[in-house]
């Protein structure tokens, strides 16, 4: 079964310091693996994707994700928060190897980033 | 948001009453998607429809129904059976490419039932 774990309800950070917001998956093959970000009563942004390549993917805002097979991670993150960057987190995942069937994507619980200046 | 449109932002509705949520999308993307969203529960699937005139049941279809009959619209009613319907329902679409595919998200419709 694919999954997402988003193990962090809430991530709080001044504004600056760099930020982290975590993410596990468990898929039976090679994963897809994207970042949403929701602001309150709006749709979900797309912010970044990895498919295969470099580990480290760049995305819009700043924000990059690194991949780790080992671990089973897509952590997000950025250098320097931004007030602004304060809003709702997905990660989302699907399997690659499942075959036909379409963009069907597994997403996590979520994880509200605050950012305080 | 752009390029998928959602009506209406708000909707009320009475118990017993069938709803139903416009999805319309310019993007000509094959693939269309509704979720909908609780507070602490993340994004659960609805259905999901990859060309028109088929569409296939997510994880929580009971008391939901949809239709594809143009390629831009995938309209989602929400029926009488539907238990507990108070939520904020997404539209996505994406374009059918295997794997690859990023699926890109309506405003939302916050349906309320009194």
């Amino acid at each position: 079964a694919q999954s997402v774990a988003q193990p962090e309800d809430q991530v709080n950070v001044a504004e600056g310091n760099p930020l982290t917001v975590k993410c596990t998956y468990s898929v039976s093959g090679n994963p897809y693996l994207f970042w949403y970000v929701q602001y309150p009563n709006r749709g979900l942004q797309f912010l970044l994707k990895y498919i295969t390549g470099d580990n480290l993917v760049k995305g819009s805002y700043g924000f990059e994700a690194e991949f780790n097979k080992s671990q089973t991670s897509f952590h997000l993150k950025k250098p320097s928060a931004l007030v602004s960057d304060s809003a709702l987190y997905f990660c989302a995942v699907r399997d690659s190897d499942r075959g036909s069937t379409l963009g069907r994507l597994y997403f996590g619980r979520g994880t509200q980033l605050t950012v305080w200046p | 948001d752009g390029g998928i449109t959602q009506s209406p932002k708000y909707l009320f509705r009475k118990e017993g009453q069938n709803v139903t949520l416009s999805c319309e999308q310019n993007l000509n993307h094959d693939a269309m998607y509704w979720y909908r969203q609780d507070p602490g529960q993340g994004l659960r699937l609805i259905y999901y429809s990859q060309i028109v005139n088929d569409f296939q049941k997510g994880d929580i279809a009971e008391g939901y129904s949809v239709s594809r009959e143009k390629k831009e619209s995938f309209p989602l009613t929400v029926t009488s059976a539907q238990k507990n319907p108070t939520a904020f329902y997404l539209c996505a679409s994406s374009i059918f490419i295997r794997g690859a595919d990023t699926q890109y998200f309506g405003p939302g419709t916050r349906l309320t039932v009194l």
